[in-house]
């Protein structure tokens, strides 16, 4: 079974602190990606990554960098954290060719 | 502006019967789509898929159905269950990546 895990669970930051999202994924999949869920808005795309060291912009890249220096690991950065940041973040995997996206547990972040 | 839409936020069935569950989508260059399954705490699971070619996809309990000239996709659950009591997405493919309804609640009463 394809593993996707997420550093955290839960998470509680204070307004301008630096953020670090972790993902992992064990299948070696080419392909991964950041998503943010917010009731009535779905999933939006943050970030994606195609290959290591190579990402792309999503629908909403503003305020969040990524990092991917190892095939495996997709990190999302929240440099310095807002209220309006709070979300479920989802990490994704897939191989590539394969439409189908494996997802992880979620975090939920709170920015106070 | 909102490319893939789930008007129904919400959903209540009578375990048994069949769940239907929408979508709509503005952009006719889409040429695959999926559904996801979500409990809470956890992580989307894929559920069934579609390409433009074909017009119906089944798998068990799950069809999805594809209306090209209408842009409208539809998930039929039959018979639904109390276990697939989830918030649904429908996906839509575009340029490199997938665009996410805001997804239906959908709960099957026992």
């Amino acid at each position: 079974d394809v593993k996707v895990t997420q550093s955290s669970r839960y998470l509680v930051k204070r307004t301008g602190e630096k953020v670090f999202l972790e993902c992992v994924q064990d299948m070696d999949h080419e392909n991964m990606f950041w998503y943010r869920q917010d009731p009535g808005l779905g999933l939006r795309l943050i970030y994606f990554s195609y290959d290591v060291k190579m990402k792309e912009k999503g629908d909403i890249p503003e305020g969040y960098s990524v990092s991917r220096e190892k095939k495996e690991r997709f990190s999302l950065i929240l440099e310095s954290a807002s209220t309006n940041q709070t979300s479920m973040y989802l990490c994704a995997s897939s191989p590539g060719g394969i439409r189908e996206q494996y997802f992880g547990p979620g975090t939920r972040l709170t920015v106070t | 502006d909102q490319q893939v839409k789930q008007n129904s936020p919400s959903l209540s069935v009578q375990e048994g019967r069949i769940s239907i569950l929408n979508c709509d989508y503005t952009n006719s260059m889409f040429d695959y789509f999926l559904w996801y399954k979500k409990y809470p705490a956890e992580g989307p699971t894929f559920l069934i898929s579609i390409s433009s070619i074909k017009d119906k996809n089944e798998d068990g309990r799950f069809t999805v159905f594809l209306n090209k000239s209408a842009k409208h996709l539809s998930l039929h659950i039959v018979p639904s269950q109390p276990g697939d009591s989830a918030v649904y997405f429908c996906a839509a493919e575009g340029t490199y990546k997938y665009i996410f309804g805001t997804g239906t609640r959908l709960k099957v009463l026992a």
